[in-house]
């Protein structure tokens, strides 16, 4: 089945450690991207990747960084400069990075810091 | 960034009736409007994209329109089900430097009761 797979769906993390998230998708989609979402909020997007080796910053990139080493993979590292990392993340791929592709979600990862 | 904003903020009907909610957006620069339904436990599905104004859009149950020179965009569901219960996401694609990248609102959380 095509899709996109995220894990862990929850990640427990102490204050100051960095933490990644990972995200793949086999959909063969050239665009990734990475969102947030807070009570209350819409999705804000954190990063996004329109093909291998290359990325820019959406709207809150401070203190999150990526990494697009594979056409499949778009993993989300959060990192201790990022103020307030408890959230909902979640990843999505489209054909090309469109305003008008569909956006192909996956599950999220919950996370949490203690 | 661009504003996306949606209400009703959140939506409790009955069974059998029939519901809409808004989305608005700026009008200016303005590529697509995309709706998403997002049931608890789920990742987002895409429902619509939309591009020109006076699109109208319809799967099942659910249609939708769209006003381009306005800024907004209705979502209509006939005879709500309790399967229809769900976070209903809209988001604008611009142009220019934020092409590519989706806006989203924070959301119409629709509850049916049977």
């Amino acid at each position: 089945d095509g899709g996109i797979t995220q894990s862990p769906k929850y990640l427990f993390r102490k204050e100051g450690q960095n933490v990644t998230l990972s995200c793949e998708q086999n959909l063969n989609h050239d665009a990734m991207y990475w969102y947030r979402q807070d009570p209350g909020q819409g999705l804000r997007l954190i990063y996004y990747s329109q093909i291998v080796n290359d990325f820019q910053k959406g709207d809150i990139a401070e203190g999150y960084s990526v990494s697009r080493e594979k056409k499949e993979s778009f993993p989300l590292t959060v990192t201790s400069a990022q103020k307030n990392p408890t959230a909902f993340y979640l990843c999505a791929s489209s054909t090309d990075r469109a305003s008008t592709d569909t956006q192909y979600f996956g599950p999220g990862t919950r996370l949490t810091v203690l | 960034i661009l504003n996306v904003e949606q209400s009703p903020q959140s939506l409790h009907v009955q069974e059998g009736d029939s519901t809409n909610f808004t989305c608005s957006f700026p009008s200016s620069n303005f590529y697509a409007l995309h709706w998403y339904r997002w049931e608890t436990a789920k990742s987002p599905e895409a429902l619509f994209v939309m591009t020109l104004n006076g699109d109208e859009k319809k799967k099942g149950r659910i249609s939708a329109t769209l006003n381009t020179k306005e800024g907004y965009s209705y979502l209509y569901i006939k005879g709500s089900q309790p399967e229809d219960s769900a976070t209903y996401l809209c988001a604008a694609g611009l142009g220019g430097t934020s092409y590519g990248k989706l806006t989203f609102g924070q959301g119409t959380i629709l509850t049916v009761h049977p």
